[in-house]
């Protein structure tokens, strides 16, 4: 057990939907990672968050936006869900930059 | 474009014998590589990391080599057991300001009786 809880563990929606996902890092950890797992494109980095604010993103769409409240706790919002956007979606947190990452068990998400 | 080239796509070793993966990358400002196992259904587990001024870091059966020069670097799982079965991923990072992890694509090992 890494420390990191992310919920839903599963997720069923239909296309054009909208989601939340949500991560809780490991206590003491200021820094929240978002990734995306898919068959095709791997383990991919969406976005990183730090004490509340933004500080890295790599490819992720319009339609996704994430914030880290001021528990510290994460939430990737993901809308106008497309067939394609069905992967785990997984949380990690670090105490700070260039520290190790840690991943909580993941959100599987389905768009029928 | 593809910074971490992770290699073999699948691998099959008998119960005792050595796993090697192997990974390249191309950005030399990754200063930081860790490898993560990952069992089906479950998130990603650091297992070792090491960084490129270090040729050879060891934690019980599990050894990374590294190759600063030829910018690739290596898992070995020595006496690989059936539990070692899973997912491995090469990963490598900028620490600092950019410090998201780059994947490789993945190798999963199965380790036969």
């Amino acid at each position: 057990d890494s420390g990191v809880t992310q919920t839903p563990k599963h997720l069923i929606t239909a296309t054009g939907q909208r989601v939340t996902l949500r991560c809780s890092p490991r206590s003491g950890d200021l820094s929240v990672y978002w990734y995306q797992q898919s068959l095709d494109q791997g383990l991919q980095f969406l976005i990183q968050y730090y004490n509340g604010e933004e500080r890295a993103k790599g490819n992720i769409l319009e339609r996704f936006s994430a914030q880290q409240f001021p528990d510290l706790h994460s939430e990737l919002n993901l809308s106008s869900l497309e067939l394609g956007d069905s992967a785990l979606y997984f949380c990690a947190s670090s105490v700070a930059f260039g520290s190790l990452q840690f991943f909580g068990p993941g959100t599987r998400l389905t768009v029928l | 474009q593809q910074q971490v080239k992770q290699s073999p796509q699948s691998l099959i070793v008998q119960k005792g014998g050595i796993s090697i993966i192997n990974c390249a990358y191309e950005n030399t400002a990754f200063d930081y590589f860790p490898w993560y196992q990952q069992f089906p259904g479950k998130g990603p587990a650091l297992l070792i990391a090491i960084r490129p001024d270090v040729s050879e870091k060891k934690e019980g059966r599990f050894t990374i080599s590294f190759n600063k020069s030829a910018k690739q670097f290596s898992l070995h799982i020595m006496d690989s057991q059936p539990g070692d079965s899973a997912t491995y991923f090469c990963a490598a990072q900028i620490t600092g300001t950019a410090s998201k992890l780059t994947f490789g694509t993945g190798t999963r090992l199965q380790v036969t009786l």
